[in-house]
């Protein structure tokens, strides 16, 4: 089936370590995201990539980096985990960074930093 | 923030009836994007609406569009207990992204 893979879909982390969150994609979208959703907040753009190899910066972007070395694949790296990360991570594409185009979603990654 | 903002933030109705949520944004759109999320689950896009439309109907879903007094709203018609979820409005803003609202957490009561 078609759609966005997310992994791990859920982990608890100690302050301080390295955590990458994975997403794929087997749609061929050109535009990917990365959200992390808080309570009372909404969603909030973290980091974004309109095309592969290039990514951009978005609501939120301290403490988090991305890389998008190829169409499937847009990772989401915590450097050094704070508790004030503690939230559900969403991974989004769409078939172009145009603003008419809509998002798809996975089913997120809920991270814990203790 | 520029975001879109969902009223009520909850809204709890008997099935059967109709449920209605409001948007309300700051700036000007291109368009205008509503989601669903089930509990525990991604956001599923349900309708787009664009600046120049006034009303858009899919299945038992009508989004209106007031440019002028920049709000939206969404209606689900015949409400079933599937339709239990949270919805929430998304605008384009800044770099071309979408920024989504706080959402509408809607319980439909059997």
């Amino acid at each position: 089936i078609a759609g966005i893979t997310q992994a791990p879909t859920s982990q608890i982390l100690a302050a301080g370590r390295r955590m990458t969150l994975r997403c794929t994609q087997d749609m061929r979208h050109n535009a990917m995201y990365w959200y992390r959703q808080d309570l009372g907040l909404g969603l909030r753009l973290i980091h974004y990539s309109n095309t592969a190899g290039t990514t951009g910066k978005g609501e939120v972007p301290d403490g988090y980096s991305v890389s998008r070395a190829n169409t499937d694949d847009f990772p989401l790296t915590l450097a050094s985990a704070v508790p004030s990360q503690t939230s559900v991570y969403f991974c989004a594409s769409s078939p172009t960074s145009l603003p008419f185009d809509i998002q798809y979603f996975g089913a997120g990654t809920r991270l814990s930093v203790l | 923030s520029q975001q879109g903002e969902e009223d009520p933030q909850a809204l709890s109705i008997q099935e059967g009836e109709n449920a209605t949520m409001n948007c309300s944004y700051k700036t000007s759109i291109n368009n205008l994007q509503w989601y669903r999320q089930n509990s525990g689950r991604g956001l599923v896009h349900l309708i787009l609406i664009r600046s120049n439309e006034r009303e858009k109907h899919s299945g038992r879903l009508r989004v209106t569009l007031d440019t002028s007094k920049k709000s939206s709203s969404l209606l689900i018609t015949a409400s079933r207990a599937a339709d239990t979820a949270s919805y929430f409005c998304a605008i384009i803003q800044g770099a071309q992204k979408l920024v989504f609202g706080q959402g509408t957490r809607l319980t439909i009561n059997p």
